[in-house]
């Protein structure tokens, strides 16, 4: 089945400066590729999307970008803000099964 | 936010107890999904639903059981509680498109 690598685990970050968070797969049919916010105590939310007939996607501060070839996908966040603080899940679908497995989640934290 | 609910939100049991969580929607949605989060370990899939009475096992279905007679509901069942089993648990529904709108989720402490 697949398998789905999320680094790192956790991300300290000053407000203003760019956040990455990287994820791999292992089942090269996957091209489907959510990302994934959860706020302390929340329920997980859908915050960005990419299928691999695309290699990014943005939307606002967030953008996804998929590599194939290397079968990675990564989240960027740009000018972050105390409210991005958040557990991020990346996770992946192969278009055979309905349905996602997904990364282990990266713990970001935003200092003002 | 998609109509789905999870009952009960809170439940503490004891070792060797039946549990039941109930997960309600109404999507109208084709798939149903339970998931555990536990720190260290994300978001697992125990077993989902692509229809009624049409089930099948995730990853860590093993002391697990479910059950859909109808649309709306999925059942998840725990025969005989663990201690193993305490975590938080997450309903989640999707369509076709293939996102997942999750619960609010169940919060299980198995003493």
């Amino acid at each position: 089945g697949e398998n789905v690598e999320q680094h790192p685990s956790t991300l300290s970050v000053q407000e203003g400066d760019s956040a990455v968070i990287k994820c791999t797969y292992s089942d090269s049919a996957s091209n489907y590729f959510p990302w994934y916010k959860q706020e302390l105590g929340k329920r997980p939310q859908l915050i960005i999307d990419i299928r691999s007939n695309v290699g990014e996607k943005k939307d606002q501060r967030i953008a996804v970008t998929l590599n194939k070839t290397a079968k990675h996908f990564s989240l960027h966040i740009t000018e972050t803000q105390p409210e991005d603080s958040a557990v991020y899940f990346c996770a992946a679908r192969n278009s055979g099964y309905s349905t996602l497995t997904f990364g282990k989640g990266t713990m970001l934290l935003v200092s003002p | 936010d998609a109509g789905i609910t999870q009952s009960p939100r809170h439940k503490v049991t004891e070792t060797g107890t039946p549990v039941t969580l109930r997960c309600h929607q109404t999507e109208n949605h084709r798939y149903m999904y339970w998931y555990r989060q536990d720190p260290g370990h994300g978001l697992r899939l125990i077993h989902y639903s692509y229809g009624v009475k049409d089930t099948d096992k995730g990853e860590v279905s093993d002391g697990y059981s479910v059950s859909r007679s109808k649309t709306e509901d999925f059942l998840l069942t725990l025969e005989s509680a663990t201690s193993s089993q305490t975590s938080v648990y997450f309903c989640a529904i999707s369509d076709r498109t293939g996102e997942l709108f999750f619960g609010e989720g169940s919060r299980l402490t198995v003493l």
